[in-house]
């Protein structure tokens, strides 16, 4: 019955080794989002895909990148961690009907990944 | 001045109470507006999406008001599982800003 589902549920990485999350999505979404929670704070938008476009916030580091090979998958890697990378990162995904249509965009998260970066 | 702004919290309140948070958002051109609760360590999920008429779900009541820019939700006879964070949620083209989120503690 899982409808956006997160891989690992928990990542321990070194500092400076590359790690890929993963997240999917049975709705169809044509959106798909990767957030940043740190403890205490707001999720951060770190970019969205809108189908194939990509759509990157002006302050997300170079660090971070994210691939979306099809309508259901879509990674974040982080090329070189550092210390300040470790929080829960949350994939969440939204239905657009575009400008023909209207849409509430009401967001469905995944149960999100904790990263430790050691 | 960040995007969207939430009553800094926490609140704590009595079992039975009702209580209300608010949410201002700096971009007029925002087209949907929303609320989350998000438990501790969890993902956040959809409590309700916030229309202009206004909008209640059983206990939850959200209003919009679109010429202030302010959202608000209205929880009334509080239960001890309402205990969590609310976020404010404001959209613009699928860029989705967040509040900092208010704390609620329900006690007995």
């Amino acid at each position: 019955d899982a409808m956006v589902i997160q891989n690992p549920r928990y990542q321990v990485t070194q500092f400076g080794k590359p790690v890929t999350l993963s997240c999917s999505q049975t709705l169809n979404h044509n959106v798909m989002y990767w957030y940043q929670q740190k403890s205490s704070q707001a999720p951060k938008l770190l970019f969205h895909y809108y189908d194939k476009d990509f759509n990157n916030e002006a302050d997300t580091p170079d660090n971070f990148q994210s691939r979306r090979p099809n309508t259901s998958f879509c990674f974040l890697d982080i090329r070189s961690p550092g210390l300040g990378d470790a929080a829960m990162y949350l994939c969440a995904t939204s239905r657009d009907l575009g400008p023909s249509g209207f849409s509430y965009n009401e967001q469905f998260f995944g149960p999100g990944t904790r990263l430790t970066v050691l | 001045r960040k995007e969207v702004e939430q009553d800094p919290g926490p609140f704590n309140v009595p079992e039975g109470a009702t209580v209300a948070f608010n949410c201002t958002y700096s971009n007029s051109a925002s087209q949907s507006f929303f609320w989350y609760r998000q438990d501790c360590r969890k993902e956040p999920k959809l409590l309700m999406s916030v229309y202009s008429s206004g909008n209640e779900d059983g206990r939850f009541t959200a209003q919009l008001n679109r010429a202030s820019q302010y959202i608000s939700l209205l929880i009334r006879d509080s239960k001890l599982s309402d205990s969590a964070t609310y976020l404010c949620v404001v959209n613009r083209n699928n860029d989705m800003r967040f509040g900092a989120g208010t704390r609620l503690t329900v006690k007995p």
